[in-house]
């Protein structure tokens, strides 16, 4: 029983182009949402969050949309440079410890 | 700081054999967590410690897998007898209280012939 999916294994995307990564997740309860990246032989590094109170939070380059009616985020990395290529998780939680539920991941590739 | 330190990096066994992973936090971190990274299902809460005592172990797969935490600047996992299906990345975090991010470590490669 998945609550958090990232249906999309991986993602090919131009540089320079828009990155769009995907999660999905089933428990109404999560009320808050994390992005971690992770590169080959390291450990993941968080990368952004958001409150279920807001429906976007942005830093940089990174933005994070929550669309709670559709149970839905997404990360938008605008624009992509090679050194984004990545695996990102989605991770959500539902209680005031925080204890993380996570995606598969997605593997994005950004071609030069 | 050093971040959270795992060790070994690389753990090739034979299978039945006894596996002891290991993890340092970072100073002053009350919150440690065990994972499990596979292809198949991502990536598995284990079991997390609040000031060394375990909170949570249900991710915990079966009797094989054990872990402790002496005190707070050590935790192992350690599974017995091992399997082939153990195969996998473990990854140790820690984080300062509830609102804190995790912090992770670099992992430890598990593969059980």
């Amino acid at each position: 029983d998945q609550q958090v999916k990232q249906n999309s294994p991986s993602l090919s995307v131009q540089e320079g182009r828009i990155s769009i990564l995907n999660c999905d997740y089933t428990n109404s309860m999560f009320d808050y949402f994390l992005w971690y990246k992770k590169y080959p032989a390291e450990g993941p590094t968080f990368l952004i969050s958001i409150s279920s109170i807001k429906d976007k939070n942005e830093d940089g380059r990174f933005t994070v949309f929550l669309n709670k009616s559709a149970k839905h985020l997404s990360l938008h990395i605008v624009p992509s440079q090679p050194g984004d290529s990545a695996v990102y998780f989605c991770a959500a939680s539902a209680d005031s410890n925080y204890q993380l539920i996570w995606g598969a991941g997605t593997k994005l590739i950004i071609k030069p | 700081d050093a971040g959270v330190i795992q060790s070994p990096r690389h753990e090739v066994t034979e299978m039945g054999q006894e596996v002891t992973l290991r993890c340092k936090p970072i100073s002053g971190h009350d919150y440690l967590f065990w994972y499990r990274q596979t292809m198949m299902r991502g990536l598995e809460l284990l079991i997390y410690f609040n000031n060394n005592v375990p909170i949570d172990d249900s991710g915990m797969p079966e009797d094989r897998f054990s872990a402790k935490m002496p005190n707070a600047s050590f935790s192992t996992l350690k599974i017995q007898p091992s399997e082939p299906r153990d195969s996998a990345v473990y990854f140790c975090a820690s984080r300062r209280d509830p609102s804190d991010t995790q912090y992770f470590g670099p992992g430890t490669r598990l593969t059980v012939l």
